[in-house]
């Protein structure tokens, strides 16, 4: 059964610094990894997909790798700002049939 | 400016109540999903279809709640009746069926049940 986990459950860190968010999942066998944001109150805006067959993909100062063989994944954000203050989820679907499985998340805030 | 719409917003009613809520998929998705999230457990799968048909719905009450696709643009959730442990984010995904087909979230229907 795959599981999915996100640690830390909270990070503060200072406005410019880069960061790594952590993904780790128990099956090597997947569909697709996909990282989202979430604000309070609001629904979930997708980051980032990663098919997989890729090992990462980047959108402006995001970037998403994917390690099948470990089992994990990592959100890179580079020079922080207060408005990347979010929850940060990541999802993992085992295969075409299958649901999509949610870690817990990453709350992350970002000191001005 | 496509997206997923989910309605009502917001929803209060009392135990026993039946809701109702809708969710529009993006225009030419195939596939939907319904997730519930809370405090304690997260995101939790409620139903998933494929070209209107149910995939999966394992995680779903059978007794109260049901979830149908009458057509293609539109995807309902249903609990009858409701109860106080239902107050919670509803959430609907629409998507499409390849293996880089991401999933489009709603804005989510908060419910609560008193």
């Amino acid at each position: 059964k795959q599981e999915v986990t996100q640690i830390p459950a909270a990070l503060s860190v200072p406005e410019g610094e880069n960061l790594v968010l952590n993904c780790s999942f128990t099956d090597s066998a997947i569909y697709n990894l996909q990282w989202f944001r979430q604000d309070p109150g609001k629904g979930l805006t997708s980051l980032l997909l990663i098919q997989s067959s890729q090992r990462e993909q980047t959108s402006g100062r995001l970037n998403a790798s994917l390690d099948k063989s470990s089992g994990r994944s990592t959100l890179y954000i580079a020079a922080s700002q207060p408005g990347d203050s979010a929850t940060y989820l990541c999802a993992v679907r085992p295969g075409r049939d299958d649901k999509i499985i949610f870690g817990k998340g990453t709350r992350l805030h970002i000191l001005p | 400016d496509a997206r997923v719409t989910q309605t009502p917003r917001h929803k209060v009613t009392e135990m026993g109540q039946e809701v109702t809520m809708r969710c529009q998929p993006i225009l030419g998705h195939n596939t939907v999903f319904w997730y519930r999230q809370t405090m304690m457990q997260g995101l939790e799968l409620l139903a998933y279809f494929r070209n209107r048909a149910p995939l999966d719905d394992s995680g779903m009450p059978k007794d109260r709640f049901s979830a149908e696709m009458p057509d293609a643009t539109l995807a309902t959730l249903k609990i009858q009746p409701s109860e106080p442990r239902d107050s919670a984010v509803y959430f609907c995904a629409s998507g499409l069926d390849r293996p880089g087909g991401e999933a489009f979230f709603g804005q989510g229907t908060r419910l609560t049940v008193v």
